[in-house]
């Protein structure tokens, strides 16, 4: 059983480089998201999409973009690259709407460091 | 006082033993509660909800006391594959599910 599904599992950027980072999901689920984590700050909500078509801001949106192509993936852009992006990205999914009582299954991680 | 807290640990403990954690939330109109286990370098995974009148699961028990607004945690008969950071999630009903900074539980034999 696939779950959830993010592409690569590492990245090395140079400031200034751009990059997409993909997540796919085979459950069916309805809503996905975009989260970061670094050492002391615990998991922060870049971006999540409740349906197809659909995204929202989370708590940390500045410097990405994300694309809900159809139901089952939810991709997550840098344009232009920071250090302060250099983060583990987790990418999750949920059966139900993001504020319902519907738990997240996460993927791997991808681990991005920017120079 | 922030959304979710928890204390960063690291609880160290023997094989055996019982080990609680708590986690405390400001926002009084929080529904949901649910606990995460994360292993070093891997992703979240859920462990349990928490529900109103309390729930156990094996070794594993979850409480929410309401009017103190905290959840909490309790592991008994500690195993070594118990090591982890466990983080606290709390959805405040208006937004998504807010995580805590985690609390780092050390087994040891």
């Amino acid at each position: 059983n696939a779950g959830v599904t993010q592409t690569p599992k590492f990245q090395v950027l140079k400031t200034g480089q751009s990059m997409t980072l993909q997540c796919a999901q085979d459950m069916n689920h309805n809503s996905m998201y975009w989260y970061r984590q670094d050492p002391g700050m615990g998991l922060r909500l870049i971006y999540y999409s409740a349906s197809e078509g659909t995204t929202d801001k989370g708590e940390v949106p500045n410097g990405y973009n994300v694309s809900r192509l159809n139901k089952r993936e939810f991709s997550l852009r840098l344009e232009s690259a920071a250090p302060s992006q250099t983060s583990v990205y987790f990418c999750a999914s949920s059966e139900g709407a993001a504020t319902s009582n519907s738990p997240l299954h996460f993927g791997n991680g991808t681990r991005l460091t920017v120079t | 006082r922030k959304e979710v807290e928890q204390d960063p640990g690291p609880f160290n403990v023997p094989e055996g033993a019982t080990v609680a954690f708590n986690c405390t939330y400001s926002n009084s109109a929080s529904q949901s509660f649910f606990w995460y286990r994360q292993d070093c370098r891997k992703e979240p995974k859920l462990l349990m909800s928490v529900y109103s009148s309390g729930n156990e699961d094996g070794r594993f028990t979850a409480q929410l006391n309401r009017a103190s607004q905290y959840i909490s945690l309790l592991i008994r008969d500690s195993k070594l594959s118990d090591s982890a950071t466990y983080l606290c999630v709390v959805i405040p009903g208006y937004s998504t599910l807010t995580f805590g900074k985690g609390t780092m539980l050390l087994v040891s034999p």
